[in-house]
Formats: structure tokens, C-alpha cells, sequence
């Protein structure tokens, strides 16, 4: 089952401007993560934000955490072509031995 | 970080034909590993919860005799994808919970095509 509704499905953006993906999720977590996936290719953990986190900064990346409302955000500023890929969020795995559970992802392309 | 090596990285194969899949922990010690599936544009569904030792947990909908899992060590996992159909074409990816935190580290995927 998907824990996160990601939006939006699809992003369309050019260089240098900013990204923003949204997740939403239905249960209680620990924390949350997100990660890239370029085209067929496996997944870059990206960051993870904790529950009682509400803001996560690496480098271009910004992430946000509201769990009152079940929601996080990733923001990804001054875009290059080379970010195009689809991003996932994922909660779960808090023990070693749960998996995580992802979101539908948005797919961003970053036309130069 | 940790790495997991997954193989092959894709496959051709027929239909009818089987096909096994080695996910390899390298430099740590997985007790736990875990096996998605990815259609063409969708996200990463869980298909089975593989326990060194022991037999793995498949989730509702996967057929535990048609995708074969067997973690025999702490540094390896397999999928055997029997009598492959070409509806069983996807992007099959492993992970598997590593030492730091909760971060879970991924093989680079397998891209299944049958023909």
C-alpha cells in the first residue's frame, strides 16, 4: 500500500527557477525521507526530516515537516537540467526491520 | 554510506523461462532485506519482506510461489522470478536496513523485460 500522495504528478520548470514538491501522508510517523530516481535507474536518498523536525536544509535542498497536517515539502532552489528525475517521499522504517513505504512521486523536469 | 549491489542491472528473457535476481549487502550485515517492483511510471510498490533464516513475508497480491525469495545469508537476498510472463516486465529494486539511523540504502535496480 502507499502511504504519500505526492503533488504535483508532474513538474515542468526551467533552469534556475525553484521546485517545489509536496507529500502527504495518512499515519502517524518518525520521520520521513526523500529520494531521486533518475530515469530506470535505483533511488539517492536525498534527506531525512524527523518528526520533530519542522525544516531539514542540504544544500540546495530545503524540506519541510508539518505533521499536524500530514504533510512535508521539499524544495529544491536554483534547478538545474541535472535534476530532472522523479522524487519520492517515503515514510517508514524506523526499525530495520520495516520497510518504507512511498509515495506516487512527481516527476520534475528542468529544461536548460 | 553502506552499499547494496543488486544483479544483474537488466534482462531479457522469455516467457516461460525463469529468472533470478541477487541483491548483496557489501559491507554490512542485513538481517532484514526488502523487495519493490516499479511499473513504468509509478512508484515503488512492496512486494515481500525477506528475513535471513527464515521464510519471507510477501505482501496481498504477490504470489509467494511465482516470485521465490531466499535470504540464505546476512549479505544475501534472491529473487527468482519463475515462469515469467511478460506482465512480470518492470524495474525490480532491493534495499536493505544498513547501521546508520534509518536510512535505507537501495540496489541499483533490475530492469525486467520479457519477451
Amino acid at each position: 500500500s502507499q502511504q504519500g500522495e505526492e503533488d504535483p504528478q508532474a513538474l515542468s520548470i526551467q533552469e534556475g527557477e525553484n521546485a517545489t514538491m509536496n507529500c502527504s501522508y495518512k499515519t502517524s510517523i518518525n520521520n520521513l525521507q526523500w529520494y531521486r530516481q533518475n530515469s530506470g535507474r535505483g533511488l539517492v536518498h536525498l534527506i531525512l526530516i524527523r518528526s520533530n523536525e519542522r525544516e531539514k536544509h542540504s544544500g540546495r535542498l530545503r524540506v519541510t515537516l508539518d505533521t499536524s497536517k500530514k504533510s512535508s515539502s521539499l524544495l529544491i532552489t536554483a534547478s538545474r537540467a541535472a535534476d530532472t528525475a522523479s522524487y519520492f517521499c517515503a515514510t517508514g522504517g524506523e526499525a530495520g526491520n520495516t520497510p518504507l513505504v512511498f509515495g506516487k512521486g512527481t516527476r520534475l523536469s528542468v529544461i536548460a | 554510506g553502506a552499499v547494496v549491489s543488486q544483479h544483474p542491472s537488466w534482462v531479457i528473457c522469455k516467457s516461460g523461462t525463469s529468472v533470478k535476481i541477487e541483491c548483496r549487502s557489501l559491507d554490512f550485515q542485513a538481517t532484514t532485506m526488502f523487495w519493490y517492483r516499479q511499473f513504468p511510471k509509478q512508484s515503488l510498490m512492496l512486494m515481500a519482506t525477506s528475513n535471513e533464516g527464515s521464510k519471507a513475508t510477501y505482501e496481498q497480491g504477490v504470489e509467494k510461489d511465482k516470485f521465490l525469495i531466499n535470504h540464505a545469508s546476512l549479505t544475501l537476498s534472491t529473487l527468482t522470478v519463475t515462469s515469467a510472463h511478460p506482465e512480470d516486465s518492470s524495474f525490480y529494486i532491493c534495499s536493505a536496513s544498513g547501521g546508520s539511523g534509518t536510512e535505507a540504502f537501495f540496489g541499483q535496480g533490475t530492469r525486467l523485460t520479457v519477451v
